[in-house]
């Protein structure tokens, strides 16, 4: 079976100072990776997708970038986080190239930019 | 860019009664998906619709997808404690370029009174 791990589950980060969260997929090949942020417990925005190593998309304008060194792994990333930052982000996956796409969360990472 | 209106924004009921969300969009869906989201965890897929008309069960879960496509419902039968959490809606269009990205409802949030 599939399994979706992202780490860490809280982190705690100065303004001004580097991030990196990461995500891995197990139990399939080639999947979709997402990238998404949810502000207060409400509301889930797309920042990144993926479809394939190296092909990021980026959906809204912002101070994070995206990475897909592996087939299965999906990093974000800043080089100066801001307070604006803040939030819980959540990685998730589907299968690519189906119609009946079902989009799997993992547990998320609190981030705050204090 | 395509909103959904997700009510009621919040419920509060008593253990054994009957729950019902609702999902209206201003544009058309050929997936609505149905999350549930606990404190500080990753949202969990309840229910899948591809189908316009299309019900569908998940133990004491029922989500219809509405047959103009810009539309879903969730019902809950027989709440218990456990159905605490935020519930939301997802609309997509899968499958050609849009890769499975989804446009998330606000969300509801659910309390059950024992």
């Amino acid at each position: 079976s599939q399994t979706i791990h992202q780490w860490p589950a809280t982190l705690v980060q100065p303004v001004g100072s580097p991030l990196s969260l990461e995500c891995t997929v197990e139990g399939t090949s080639n999947p979709n990776l997402y990238w998404y942020r949810q502000a207060a417990g409400r509301g889930l925005q797309l920042l990144f997708y993926s479809v394939g190593i190296g092909q990021i998309s980026s959906e809204v304008p912002q101070n994070l970038s995206a990475s897909r060194p592996q087939d299965r792994q999906f990093i974000l990333s800043s080089k100066k986080l801001l307070l604006s930052d803040s939030g819980f982000y959540l990685c998730a996956w589907s299968v690519l190239g189906t119609t009946n796409e079902k989009l799997f969360f993992g547990s998320g990472t609190q981030l705050s930019v204090l | 860019g395509q909103q959904l209106n997700q009510s009621p924004q919040s419920m509060f009921i008593q253990e054994g009664e009957d729950v019902s969300m609702n999902c209206t969009s201003s544009s058309i869906f050929n997936t609505w998906l149905w999350y549930k989201q606990d404190p500080g965890e990753g949202p969990v897929l309840l229910i899948a619709l591809y189908k316009a008309g299309e019900l569908t069960s998940n133990g004491r879960l029922t989500a219809q997808f509405g047959i103009t496509r810009k539309d879903s419902f969730l019902n809950i039968s027989a709440s218990i404690p456990s159905d605490v959490g935020i519930y939301f809606c997802a609309g997509g269009n899968a499958g050609g370029t849009s890769y499975g990205k989804l446009t998330f409802g606000q969300g509801t949030i659910l309390t059950v009174h024992p």
